[in-house]
């Protein structure tokens, strides 16, 4: 089926765990996002990536590591995960142009012990 | 640094009402504002603004931008319990990256 999906969907870790929170889109969309949203502070992004191989740092990105060797890919890695980074984690994808808006994923809840 | 300013937070209302939630924004350079519909996942895109004074419907939804005092309102008229959700409303502020900016959302409750 076309869309975004993650995985997984729920994850528990302990702190200084490594812990990756894959991304997949079927829509060939160039733009790709990652965000975070929490109580009291609704959706805040991560990173996001213009295209293969291009990717910037959003407003909370400490922490947070991406890459994107295919466009379709966007995995997101947490180094060493922190109590702190108890979220729910959302993907998303958007074409380019004016009039494209932010189609998004399922979201990952992600708790960190 | 862009701001975005949802009203309000949360609002409880009976089915049949006629419920308007508030967006205001600062960005630097506005290039359109999207509203969204959050249930239990993902969100789900409503509308798409980026013209002052014409109204996006869809349903019992509509939206529409005022572009010189920097706000938009998302009306639901007739309201039901599956409109029970958050709002988000988000501003992509410009250059070539597409980035959205969000507001906190306005929770919105419908009881029947």
């Amino acid at each position: 089926d076309a869309g975004i999906t993650q995985s997984p969907r729920y994850k528990i870790t302990e702190t200084g765990r490594q812990v990756t929170l894959m991304c997949h889109q079927t829509w060939s969309h160039s733009y790709m996002f990652w965000y975070r949203q929490d109580l009291g502070h609704g959706l805040r992004l991560i990173y996001y990536s213009a295209a293969a191989d291009i990717t910037d740092k959003g407003e909370v990105s400490d922490g947070y590591v991406v890459s994107r060797s295919k466009t379709e890919n966007f995995p997101l890695t947490l180094e060493s995960a922190t109590r702190s980074q108890t979220s729910v984690y959302f993907c998303a994808s958007g074409g380019q142009g004016l009039d494209q808006p932010q189609h998004f994923g399922d979201g990952t809840r992600l708790s960190i012990l | 640094e862009d701001k975005v300013v949802q009203s309000p937070l949360s609002l409880v209302v009976h089915e049949g009402d006629t419920v308007t939630l508030n967006c205001s924004y600062e960005v630097t350079n506005f290039r359109s504002l999207l509203w969204y519909k959050q249930e239990k996942k993902a969100p789900t895109f409503l509308f798409m603004l980026t013209s002052s004074g014409i109204e996006k419907k869809s349903g019992r939804l509509s939206s529409i931008l005022d572009k010189k005092e920097l706000f938009s309102i998302l009306n639901i008229t007739a309201t039901q319990t599956g409109d029970s959700a958050i709002y988000l409303c988000a501003v992509n502020s410009g250059g070539s990256n597409y980035k959205l900016t969000f507001g906190k959302g306005t929770l919105l409750t419908v009881n029947p």
